[in-house]
């Protein structure tokens, strides 16, 4: 099925472990985004890229890191991972800018303890 | 500073009864506001998005309206299956990146 695929749907970190997670689109889309999830909070984007080869930081990257591997895949890392992280991750992606009609990915719901 | 605040938290409904939910807006220039479902263990799915002032889109039971300050979503004779979380979002800037209110957590009783 055409989408976004997520890996893993879920991790269970120790504080000061690192991971990363996976984002693939296969619908030829330009853009792709990491946003976080919070109970009260909202989304909040983490980083984003909006064509292949650049990445720009979003509202909250302190502590993660970003690859745009290639056009379909877009990567989350957390290099020593916080309990302050502990949170769902959605990726998401859209074509162009003038469609902002983002396609989510199921997400990954982290823990760190 | 842009932002969004969607009221209320969370709303209780049974089957049939109609109802609005809210998302206020404050931006310097709006360039689109938009509207997500969200059902528990699920990422959010796209429903419409609005350009300007007096705006209306459809989509079965849901009609999404807005204002200069305001965007309401409106659900008419809503079924169990319209329980969801619904995100209102502001675009900010020409990146594509969108802003998120908390979202409202319908609750619809048979």
């Amino acid at each position: 099925n055409a989408g976004v695929t997520q890996t893993p749907k879920f991790q269970v970190l120790k504080t000061g472990q690192s991971m990363t997670l996976q984002c693939a689109q296969d619908m030829n889309h330009n853009s792709m985004y990491w946003y976080r999830q919070d109970p009260g909070m909202g989304l909040r984007l983490i980083y984003y890229s909006a064509s292949e080869g650049t990445t720009d930081k979003g509202e909250v990257p302190n502590g993660y890191n970003v690859s745009r591997l290639n056009k379909r895949e877009f990567s989350l890392r957390l290099e020593s991972a916080a309990p302050s992280q502990t949170s769902v991750y959605f990726c998401a992606s859209i074509l162009d800018r003038a469609n902002y009609g983002y396609t989510f990915g199921s997400g990954t719901r982290l823990t760190v303890v | 500073e842009d932002q969004v605040t969607q009221s209320p938290e969370a709303l209780r409904l049974q089957e049939g009864e109609s109802s609005s939910l809210n998302c206020s807006y404050t931006v310097s220039g709006l360039r689109g506001l938009f509207w997500y479902r969200q059902d528990p263990g699920k990422g959010p799915e796209f429903l419409f998005t609005l350009y300007s002032a007096g705006e209306e889109k459809e989509k079965e039971r849901l009609k999404a309206t807005l204002t200069k300050k305001e965007s309401f979503l409106h659900i008419t004779a809503p079924k169990p299956e319209d329980s969801a979380t619904y995100l209102c979002a502001l675009q900010s800037g020409n990146t594509g990146k969108l802003i998120f209110g908390q979202g409202t957590t319908l609750q619809v009783k048979p």
